[in-house]
Formats: structure tokens, sequence, C-alpha cells
């Protein structure tokens, strides 16, 4: 059975304090490793996908890293409308089921 | 391009009472999917199809229904609503099966008295 865990649960920092949010998982088959965000009363948007480990991309503040047990999502200098709820999901098989950590609130302070 | 949509937004039923949970998609995509979203858990997949005519369980289907008759309709039906499927419920899809780049809609917030 497939398995995703993020952590921490919850991540409050001071605007331009760097971090990372970490998740870990076990997948039998991995087709892909996705981040998505996630703002209060919406839906999850997509951010990145990773195939392979080793592989990173990029995006404004954000970066996706990808090992063959884990994915980090480092946030640098962070601003105050990068609040939100981060999600961490594993695509496995051919139907593209995905399997969903529990999230990761960040919360950023001005 | 709407993107993925959803209705209603908001829903109270009762118990036992049943209704239909609608979405639609304007992306052409293949794959459509639901998942429901509760405090303190991931996402978890009720159904998914793989194209019209074409449907199948995923973790958490007790207690729902789907079909799938045209490209861009994926309703989900609760035959028989019970407190335990009071959740969000996200409606989303991908260009076709074996892509997991997934776009979700906006979600419909679904409590059972």
């Amino acid at each position: 059975e497939d398995q995703v865990t993020q952590s921490p649960e919850a991540l409050r920092l001071q605007e331009g304090e760097s971090s990372s949010l970490n998740c870990s998982y076990t997948v039998s088959g991995l087709r892909g490793l996705f981040w998505y965000r996630q703002d209060p009363g919406k839906g999850p948007e997509f951010l990145f996908t990773l195939y392979s480990a080793g592989e990173e991309k990029e995006k404004e503040r954000l970066k996706a890293t990808l090992t063959k047990k884990e994915s980090f999502l480092h946030i640098t200098a962070p601003k105050p409308e990068d609040s939100a709820t981060y999600l961490c999901a594993v695509g496995s098989g051919a139907n593209s089921k995905l399997t969903f950590g529990k999230g990761i609130t960040l919360s950023v302070r001005p | 391009n709407a993107g993925v949509t959803q209705t209603p937004k908001f829903q109270v039923l009762k118990t036992g009472q049943s209704m239909t949970l609608q979405c639609a998609q304007d992306m052409n995509h293949e794959y459509m999917s639901w998942y429901r979203q509760d405090p303190g858990m991931g996402l978890r997949l009720i159904h998914y199809s793989v194209g019209a005519g074409i449907t199948d369980q995923g973790e958490v289907p007790n207690g729902y229904n789907v079909s799938r008759s045209t490209t861009e309709d994926f309703p989900l039906r609760l035959l028989s609503a019970a407190p335990s499927q009071t959740s969000v419920y996200f409606c989303a899809s991908s260009h076709r099966q074996g892509t997991y780049e997934q776009y979700f809609g906006p979600g419909t917030r679904l409590t059972v008295t």
C-alpha cells in the first residue's frame, strides 16, 4: 500500500525566513511525485511534478527536490502570500491513482 | 475555459436523503475522479473514470455511485446520506489515463445532520 507522510504538520515562519517542507513516501512503482498548494476554501492547485531521484523543479520562491525516499519543498525568503497548505502526493499504477499526504499548513507572518 | 466546475458549493442534508454532486470539465480530459477531504486526513479517492462509460472504485467507494455518460460530466451520487459523509468533496481531471497532473474543482462542502 502506498503511503505518504508530510512533516511538520504546521509551520510558522517570519517573512524572509527560509525553510523546507518534507514529504516521505513508500510506493510500488513510482510514476511521479506531486506538490500541490491549497488555499482555504479552494481546491488544490498543481505546483510541481518530479519523476526521478535527483530531479529539481523551481517556481518563484519554491524549489522541489526528490530522492528515492523523500521530497523537499524549499521555500526561499517567503512572503505572507505563500501562506497555504502544501500537499504532497505520489502517483502509481496505470490508472493515474494519486495517494496524498495530510498536508503542511504554512503561515508566513509579515 | 472554465476548467473544472462543481455545484453546489455548499449543501446540508438530513440522514437518509439522497443527492447528486455535479462535476464538469471543458478541457476534453479523459480521466476524472472524486475525492473527499476530511480534517486531519489526506485527500482520499472515492471513484474514478478513465473515459466515457468506464468507472471504477477508489479507496473509499461505499455509499457513493458514479456514472460517466459524457467526457465532460462526472456526477457523484449519495444514495442515502449518513453523518460520516460530512466532508468536502473535490472533483479532479487529467488529460488521460497514465498522466498524473490533475486539475481540481473548487469543492462542495457537504454537511449531513
